[in-house]
């Protein structure tokens, strides 16, 4: 069964690092998404894209953040300057009609 | 703006049990679709079960199956004969139609007692 996937699974930066966090979307789906998740919070939109290009962002995405399509398969989310705040599990998602579907996560810790 | 309130931050069933988690949600859109989503220890999300809000009849998927009230805005996932498996956080999710983005609720933590 096709599924989304993420790596790495766990990424321990500095504060004030680059880190960019991969994604490999359902091969088929034509859009996708990053959500956040704070250790005990709920899930959180961050942002979607579309046809090459951000349909919508949150207001959580701001200029630290950016998201490419870099080939055919996979999709980045780049944090350009880390901070404490940015912990969080970071779920990749690709959508069609049937629903979203989420990639296992890529747990961040910023030090 | 959308929301979706889950008003039981934890709930506990025996094994083979029923249990029922509860959701709610605003919105002024008629077409939107309503999603359960399962969240183990793993911290993986898994779609348990989707509604069309122009669907009158509730979906259903195997064990699970929800009780969906447009006029109340309600949708409630219903897991029967619970097995320890399907302890893990809950999570009741809203899009509208052609909009891109889930609105997650808080989340319900059930546990399974044997």
């Amino acid at each position: 069964e096709p599924e989304v996937t993420q790596t790495p699974s766990h990424q321990v930066t500095q504060m004030g690092q680059e880190v960019i966090l991969r994604c490999v979307p359902i091969s088929n789906h034509l859009y996708f998404y990053w959500y956040r998740q704070i250790l005990g919070q709920k899930v959180e939109f961050l942002v979607s894209f579309y046809n090459n290009e951000i349909s919508e962002k949150s207001e959580i995405f701001d200029d630290q953040f950016s998201v490419e399509r870099p080939d055919g398969s996979n999709f980045t989310l780049k944090i350009r300057s880390t901070k404490l705040e940015d912990s969080a599990m970071y779920f990749c998602a690709s959508s069609e009609w049937q629903g979203m579907f989420f990639g296992p996560g890529t747990r961040l810790t910023v030090l | 703006a959308q929301t979706v309130t889950q008003s039981q931050p934890e709930m506990s069933v025996q094994e083979a049990e029923t249990v029922t988690l509860s959701c709610t949600y605003d919105t002024s859109e008629s077409d939107y679709y309503l999603f359960w989503y399962k969240q183990p220890p793993s911290r993986q999300m898994i779609l348990v079960i989707r509604q069309e809000a122009y669907k009158q009849q509730n979906a259903t998927e195997n064990r699970f199956s929800v009780n969906f009230q447009k006029a109340a805005k309600s949708f409630s996932l219903k897991i029967s004969d619970s097995q320890l498996g399907d302890a893990a956080m809950y999570f009741c999710a809203y899009t509208i139609q052609g909009a891109q983005k889930l609105v997650f609720g808080q989340g319900t933590r059930l546990t399974i007692n044997p």
